[in-house]
């Protein structure tokens, strides 16, 4: 079965643009995370939904930062006026429920390079 | 707050050769405690999990003990083969946080044939 996907693979953006990263979790799972993995470190949470809303953004770094999920499937990371330092590896991932210690499922990341 | 420590890389060994990789954790209340890989060109995977203490996780030959009185996970492997190189994450999971995961900076693993 097809597994957790995210768009663009890739995406080079100049300092000072806005972004939209995509994921698309596994069908029926609810729970659904976003990390940021930079280089030579483990990855770090950002914001977790289950369903529509987002249960717990404190792992967002500040204002520029959001993360939308509107129909509970779907989810859209998007970074406004973005700096060197944002450049990582956005990494998304879905689990079944998110009440217990379910596996997550990531994805394969989208690599944001800020110029 | 919650954090993983885990021994820095990269670690090479020879194939059959025995494998530790240290992971040692800092949390308040009862994580549950993960070790997640990553092999060339893929993305992150469960490897294997534990979720109360003195519970052993084991998968492909690996395994974990949850080790509550020294607060470790370390991994470990009797024989190592070509293909388990890779990087290995061990993490903890908040259960406040919809248990989202803490990772430690991951240890990459070569070994040679």
């Amino acid at each position: 079965g097809a597994g957790v996907s995210q768009t663009p693979s890739n995406k080079v953006t100049e300092k000072g643009k806005y972004v939209e990263l995509r994921c698309d979790p596994i069908s029926g799972h609810t729970a659904l995370y976003w990390y940021r993995q930079s280089l030579g470190q483990g990855p770090e949470f950002l914001i977790y939904f289950q369903g529509t809303g987002a249960a717990d953004d404190s792992g967002l770094p500040n204002d520029r930062f959001f993360a939308v999920r509107p129909e509970g499937s779907v989810s859209t990371l998007k970074i406004q006026r973005t700096e060197r330092g944002d450049s990582a590896v956005y990494l998304c991932a879905s689990s079944l429920m998110g009440g217990g210690p379910d596996e997550q499922f990531f994805g394969p990341g989208t690599r944001l390079t800020v110029l | 707050g919650n954090s993983v420590t885990q021994m820095e890389g990269p670690v090479t060994l020879s194939e059959e050769a025995f494998l530790t990789i240290n992971c040692t954790y800092t949390a308040t209340g009862y994580p549950s405690l993960f070790w997640y890989v990553q092999y060339p060109g893929e993305g992150l995977q469960l490897l294997l999990k534990a979720t109360k203490a003195d519970d052993k996780g084991s998968n492909k030959g690996f395994e974990a003990t949850y080790r509550k009185e020294t607060t470790s996970f370390h991994l470990e492997k009797g024989s190592v083969q070509v293909s388990d190189s890779a990087v290995y994450f061990c993490a903890l999971s908040r259960s406040n946080s919809g248990y989202a995961l803490n990772f430690g900076k991951g240890t990459s693993l070569l070994v040679t044939p």
